[in-house]
């Protein structure tokens, strides 16, 4: 089975400008969840989609904002980007809510 | 919410030896599960082992083992006959079993010296 898989694998980006980024799960994993990692503040949980449905969200301003389609794909989209957004941004798939969670090689954004 | 807390912020290993990790967390749910995710370089994160906190028996995979300790809330990674390609981030996570998110300790940075 293929792995997740997440494109672009890296973006450049100015102030202000908006972005999004992709993600494609495992197939037959209907949760994908998206992570912020940082050096400093290590990895920090964006939201999670199942079933087209978001259903946790973290600590993350409005300009941070997702989807996920029928096929399971999700979709990240950052608006109004400022320095501090730049990351390496992880997406993970998991079958349902009670499995474990497997991560794709992540979009690393720098945000100039 | 659920804190995860990695002390050891690097750690280092001759080649063969064996290491141990350290993980606390923190929370006031009876059942959950716990998992060390390890992250090489090229940055795929990769699952390493996991352990349901209703099982006693601490989980094992090949060179690596855990330590569980439910009341102490302590959960330490042990890797034997360290590799090479052990050389990696390593990070604990915790998965609540009511809300299904996971949370993450900010990693430990593993060198192995050859």
């Amino acid at each position: 089975k293929a792995g997740v898989t997440q494109t672009p694998r890296y973006l450049i980006k100015t102030r202000g400008q908006q972005v999004t980024l992709s993600c494609s799960p495992i197939s037959g994993h209907r949760s994908v969840s998206w992570y912020q990692q940082t050096p400093g503040q290590g990895l920090q949980f964006l939201f999670e989609y199942f079933s087209e449905t978001q259903r946790n969200k973290g600590n993350f301003p409005g300009r941070f904002s997702g989807r996920q389609f029928s096929n399971s794909r999700s979709e990240m989209n950052v608006s109004t980007l400022e320095l501090g957004d730049s990351a390496l941004y992880l997406c993970a798939s998991r079958i349902g809510f009670q499995e474990t969670q497997y991560f794709g090689p992540g979009t690393r954004l720098l945000v100039l | 919410a659920q804190t995860v807390t990695q002390s050891q912020p690097e750690m280092s290993v001759q080649e063969a030896e064996t290491v141990t990790l350290s993980c606390t967390y923190d929370t006031s749910e009876s059942d959950y599960y716990l998992f060390w995710y390890k992250q090489p370089p090229s940055r795929q994160m990769i699952l390493v082992i996991r352990q349901e906190a209703y099982k006693q028996q601490n989980a094992t995979e090949n060179r690596f083992s855990v330590n569980f300790q439910k009341a102490a809330k302590s959960f330490s990674l042990k890797i034997s006959d360290s590799q090479l390609g052990d050389a990696a981030m390593y990070f604990c996570a915790y998965r609540s079993a009511v809300g299904n998110q996971f949370y993450f300790g900010t990693g430990t940075s593993l060198t192995v010296i050859p």
